[in-house]
């Protein structure tokens, strides 16, 4: 089956300790995206990216980091300048230059301080 | 100014009312619309699109105005199952943008 895979679905954070979250797609899409929300708010885009070994800053980008290297992988390393990184970390993806389609989502990463 | 904004409700409503919510956007030359549910602790799932003559899906209909620059989804009928918040996506002129709204809670009570 098609679709986003995220892991780990729940994760801890000691201070002071960088911890990435994972996600692939099998989806052959062009465009990932990183977004963080917390309760009861909607989704912020932390980064994106259109194409292998590119990305964009999103709008809450500081505190972390993420790489491209593999079109079907886009990791997110929550750093430990995240001071407050509690919150349900979502990855999506979507065929760039398509605007009539929309984004597919992974079903989630909770991150929690320990 | 936010780009997508939705009222955060909640709307409590009973079983087999109707419900609609609005989504107003603020850049004039946004493309493609699309309405989504997520459950609590859930990822969000696409419900549908928006197309520019309006469209409607079983009990949905959703409609766009652009000149006052918003979308609409009705909810004919509400079923308990219906309670969820539904997010409006808005992407961009260049087609290669999401924006999501902050998303409208719905109750619906027996």
């Amino acid at each position: 089956d098609g679709g986003i895979t995220q892991s780990p679905k729940y994760l801890f954070r000691k201070e002071g300790q960088n911890v990435t979250l994972s996600c692939e797609q099998n989806l052959n899409h062009d465009a990932m995206y990183w977004y963080r929300q917390d309760p009861g708010q909607g989704l912020r885009l932390i980064y994106y990216s259109q194409i292998v070994n590119d990305f964009q800053k999103g709008d809450i980008a500081e505190g972390y980091s993420v790489s491209r290297e593999k079109k079907e992988s886009f990791p997110l390393t929550v750093t430990s300048a995240q001071k407050n990184p509690t919150a349900f970390y979502l990855c999506a993806s979507s065929i760039v230059r398509a605007s009539n389609q929309p984004q597919h989502f992974g079903d989630g990463t909770r991150l929690s301080i320990l | 100014r936010k780009e997508v904004e939705q009222d955060p409700g909640p709307f409590n409503v009973p079983e087999g009312a109707t419900v609609a919510f609005n989504c107003t956007y603020s850049n004039s030359a946004s493309q493609s619309f699309f309405w989504y549910r997520q459950d609590c602790r859930k990822e969000p799932k696409l419900l549908m699109s928006v197309y520019s003559s309006g469209n409607e899906d079983g009990r949905f209909t959703a409609q766009l105005n652009r000149a006052s620059q918003y979308i609409s989804l009705l909810i004919r009928d509400s079923k308990l199952s219906d309670s969820a918040t539904y997010l409006c996506v808005v992407i961009n002129n260049a087609g290669n943008m999401l924006t999501f709204g902050g998303g409208t809670r719905l109750m619906v009570k027996p």
